[in-house]
This record gives C-alpha cells, sequence and structure tokens, in this order.
C-alpha cells in the first residue's frame, strides 16, 4: 500500500506561470514533510520542508502547503522558470526523525520557454 | 564540503557475480540508507541503519546486504546480482535529529546482464 501518492507522473507548465505539484499521504502519524528535487544524472537534492504543526513554510520562490484533515501538501513555484524543469519528490516521515523517510514516486515537471 | 560519496558511479556486470557499492559521507551523520530508482517506482528504499552496527530492511531488501562498520560508511552488497537488480541506486545520510534534511549521494548506474 503506498503511503505517500504523487499522483500527476507529469505537470508542464509556461515560464512565469505557477507550478502547484501535489502529494497526497494516508498514514496519520506522519509529522515532517520533504520536498526533493532531482535533475538527470544527479541525486535527488533538499528543497523544503515543513512540520505538522505548520499549514505553510516559504522559501523563496518555492511555498510548502500542508492540509492535515485532508492529508494533503502542495508545493508552489512562483515563478516558474526554465531551470525548475526536474522531477520533484514529496517525502513523509514520523517520530523524531529517526524513522524512514518514506517517498511518493515523482512528478516530472517541465518549464517551457 | 559536506557530501555524500558512492563509488562507482557506472558499473556493467554478470549475473552472479559478487559486487560492492560503496558509500561514505563526512557529516558525522548517524543514519544512512540506500535506496534504488527504477521508472514509474520513484524512489524505494533498500536497507538503512540508524547508527553503526543497527541495520534493517527497507522496502525492497530482497538480493542485497549491508554493513555498518564504521559510522561514514555503508557499502551495498550484491552477493548474486540478476538482471532485475538493474537500476540506479543512491546512497543518502542524515542526522537522528528529528526533522533533519537527507543527504544524496550522485547515484550508481547498475546493469546486470
Amino acid at each position: 500500500d503506498q503511503q505517500v501518492k504523487q499522483n500527476s507522473p507529469s505537470l508542464s507548465v509556461q515560464e512565469g506561470r505557477i507550478s502547484i505539484l501535489n502529494c497526497d499521504y494516508t498514514n496519520s502519524m506522519f509529522d515532517y514533510f520533504l520536498w526533493y528535487k532531482k535533475y538527470p544524472a544527479e541525486g535527488p537534492t533538499f528543497l523544503i520542508s515543513i512540520s505538522s504543526i505548520k499549514d505553510k513554510n516559504e522559501d523563496g520562490r518555492f511555498t510548502v502547503f500542508l492540509n492535515k484533515s485532508a492529508k494533503h501538501l502542495s508545493l508552489h513555484i512562483v515563478p516558474s522558470q526554465p531551470g525548475d524543469s526536474a522531477v520533484y519528490f514529496c517525502a513523509a516521515t514520523t517520530g523524531a526523525g529517526n524513522t524512514p523517510l518514506v517517498f511518493g514516486k515523482g512528478t516530472r515537471l517541465s518549464v517551457i520557454a | 564540503e559536506a557530501q555524500v560519496t558512492q563509488n562507482p558511479r557506472y558499473l556493467i556486470t554478470v549475473t552472479g557475480k559478487k559486487l560492492t557499492v560503496t558509500c561514505s559521507q563526512n557529516m558525522n551523520h548517524e543514519y544512512m540508507s540506500w535506496y534504488r530508482q527504477d521508472p514509474g517506482l520513484g524512489l524505494r528504499q533498500i536497507y538503512y541503519s540508524m547508527n553503526v552496527e543497527v541495520t534493517d530492511k527497507g522496502d525492497v531488501p530482497e538480493g542485497y546486504k549491508v554493513s555498518r562498520k564504521e559510522k561514514r560508511n555503508f557499502p551495498l552488497i550484491l552477493e548474486s546480482p540478476s538482471p532485475n537488480q538493474t537500476s540506479l541506486y543512491f546512497c543518502a545520510s542524515r542526522s537522528g535529529t528529528s526533522g533533519a534534511k537527507q543527504y544524496f549521494g550522485p547515484g550508481t548506474r547498475l546493469t546486470v546482464t
């Protein structure tokens, strides 16, 4: 059973517009969520995270929103740039940092100039 | 520079020939893990280690072994590789602190013929 789901395998957005990547989870024990970005031939790199005590976290052009009642989080990128084209993974974990991250399958974002 | 290194980056081998992929981190992280990435399946955890001499199975441990004799190293061992282990492998590490972000290595592309 997949605990973290990214239901859109791919997304195309025009440069300058907003990109919204979605992630759903089923385990109500998850209390910390992360987004990773992956370019081809590189390892994933950390992008932004959010604790379950918050509903929003912002870092420059990137904002993550968490809706605990819906078990849903989203990553907003505004404005989108061609360099944002990558695969984005949503991940979740429980407890005090001593449990494995559970990853979604990823969404490939293409930002078209 | 804080980093996770993996070797080799690329490997082509034949069925049944034992191989080891090394992983090393210089951040004094307690937690290390191995993932494989396959098309349409995202990142799946193979094994993880919460500290020296402490390892546990992830989601897809069959056909793999690991050891954690030193804090900085976490090798992945394939005793008898098979073609279904052809994949892209990532090592990762993080602190055991709650909310700590995970750092990934650059990946090892393994092909088993």
